[in-house]
């Protein structure tokens, strides 16, 4: 597709139950990134693949979070016992990989809100 | 540790006027400086961006003043319009990490 994908764009779910959220990110971007941002809130970094290099995954908050990207595409955040901190919007961006010559920017997806109950 | 601060948390601006963002950063290896716009319900999106090989880059309304001496930029907007009004984030990067400011919560009051 031309933008960043992700679905959910809802889900409301019972503390203790296990959420999985859905990212498709642009075709030929080879970085996803996925961000937290609570309510007012600036973006919280949880994770980020690269290719096909080992992820970074120093931001997830404890290890009920954890994230797969399958055949360097898309990406599911699987959030085990969810509890009502997690409660937030779960952002997934991509950009193409950087080069020699700099950075680029990201396209974020739209988002999904996660409210746990 | 913040490796980005901005300022400030939120602003009001009459529609018109001149709104300014500011930021600032330590790590001097950051090779790539956006900004982002984002209104209620979506992602963040991309609204201008600068290398610190430039001071300054205007885009319509938009424009980054860029100070490498000092690890400060800011985002100024001309003519400020109700349609502004959002939330704007500051980012550095470096190679694939990105990190954010805190955020700026903008209203243009008509």
């Amino acid at each position: 597709g031309a933008g960043v994908s992700q679905s959910p764009s809802n889900k409301v779910t019972e503390k203790g139950k296990d959420v999985e959220l859905r990212c498709d990110p642009i075709s030929g971007h080879t970085a996803l990134y996925w961000y937290r941002q609570s309510l007012g809130q600036g973006l919280e970094f949880l994770i980020y693949f690269q290719g096909n290099s080992a992820p970074d995954k120093s931001g997830l908050p404890s290890d009920r979070f954890s994230a797969e990207r399958t055949g360097g595409s898309v990406s599911t955040l699987t959030i085990q016992r969810t509890q009502q901190e997690d409660s937030a919007v779960y952002l997934c961006a991509s950009s193409l990989a950087a080069t020699g010559g700099g950075s680029y920017g990201y396209t974020f997806g739209s988002g999904t809100r996660l409210t746990v109950v | 540790q913040q490796q980005v601060k901005q300022s400030p948390q939120s602003l009001i601006v009459q529609k018109g006027g001149i709104s300014i963002i500011n930021c600032a950063y330590e790590n001097t290896a950051f090779d790539y400086f956006p900004w982002y716009q984002q209104f209620p319900g979506k992602g963040p999106a991309l609204l201008i961006a600068i290398r610190p090989d430039v001071s300054e880059k205007k885009e319509g309304r938009f424009t980054i003043s860029f100070n490498k001496s000092a690890k400060q930029f800011s985002l100024h907007i001309m003519d400020s319009q109700p349609g502004d009004s959002a939330t704007y984030f500051c980012a550095a990067s470096s190679g694939n990490q990105f990190y954010f400011g805190t955020g700026t919560s903008l209203t243009v009051i008509p």
